[in-house]
């Protein structure tokens, strides 16, 4: 099945730095999803965007739908210790007709106090 | 309390045992799907239904049959001719967009 390239893979950063991470693909999507999955339970659903260009905030996270339609990122600003986790991009393909999400293989990010 | 509810959380078997994961949902979605996730790979889908009493082959269905006769309930079997079925499983269900259930950790022994 088709992966998206997320990166980095790993980043390990101390608290209060900001934290970038992206997803590209050869293949246009008309939506970008972003999840948080923390060990041991099921990701949760941070952001979605839905539109070339659309940038998105919740709280101290923003993303971004890249306007090729081809790639996303998510920022993470003034990063805190429970941000610790691993995050998966999503993206549904704008030619799909089952509404299926191809996911990234994730960025396991580490905080330091 | 609503939501998407899997269990067990932890489960073993013996190798060559057929075992079944139970997903259930009250979110009243028509769409539930099954993933696998294996350290470093990301989530791999197994099977998915858009509806009751349909469902379709993901990208890594071998070895893994589901059935769907309920809206709420889409159990996941994992049977013996799956070759490497220690595993991280996840069930999900779509409304505006997909929601994943806490998770079971099969360990086949």
């Amino acid at each position: 099945g088709q992966q998206l390239n997320q990166s980095p893979q790993s980043m390990f950063i101390q608290e209060g730095e900001d934290v970038s991470m992206n997803c590209t693909s050869s293949s246009i999507f008309n939506t970008w999803l972003w999840y948080k999955q923390e060990p041991g339970e099921g990701p949760v659903l941070l952001i979605a965007l839905y539109k070339a260009g659309e940038l998105t905030s919740n709280g101290r996270l923003t993303a971004q739908f890249g306007i090729t339609r081809k790639d996303s990122f998510l920022n993470i600003s003034a990063s805190i210790p429970s941000d610790v986790g691993i995050y998966f991009c999503a993206g549904r393909l704008f030619s799909s007709n089952t509404g299926k999400l191809i996911f990234g293989q994730g960025t396991t990010l580490q905080v330091k106090p | 309390d609503g939501g998407i509810t899997q269990s067990p959380k932890y489960l073993f078997r013996k190798e060559g045992q057929n075992v079944t994961l139970s997903c259930e949902q009250n979110l009243n979605h028509d769409a539930m799907y099954w993933y696998r996730q294996d350290p470093g790979q990301g989530l791999r889908l197994i099977y998915y239904s858009q509806i009751v009493n349909d469902f379709q082959k993901g990208d890594i269905a071998e070895g893994y049959s589901v059935s769907r006769e309920k809206k709420e309930s889409f159990p996941l079997t994992v049977t013996s001719a799956q070759k490497n079925p220690t595993a991280f499983y996840l069930c999900a269900t779509r409304g505006n967009e997909q929601f994943f259930g806490p998770g079971t950790r099969l360990t086949v022994l």
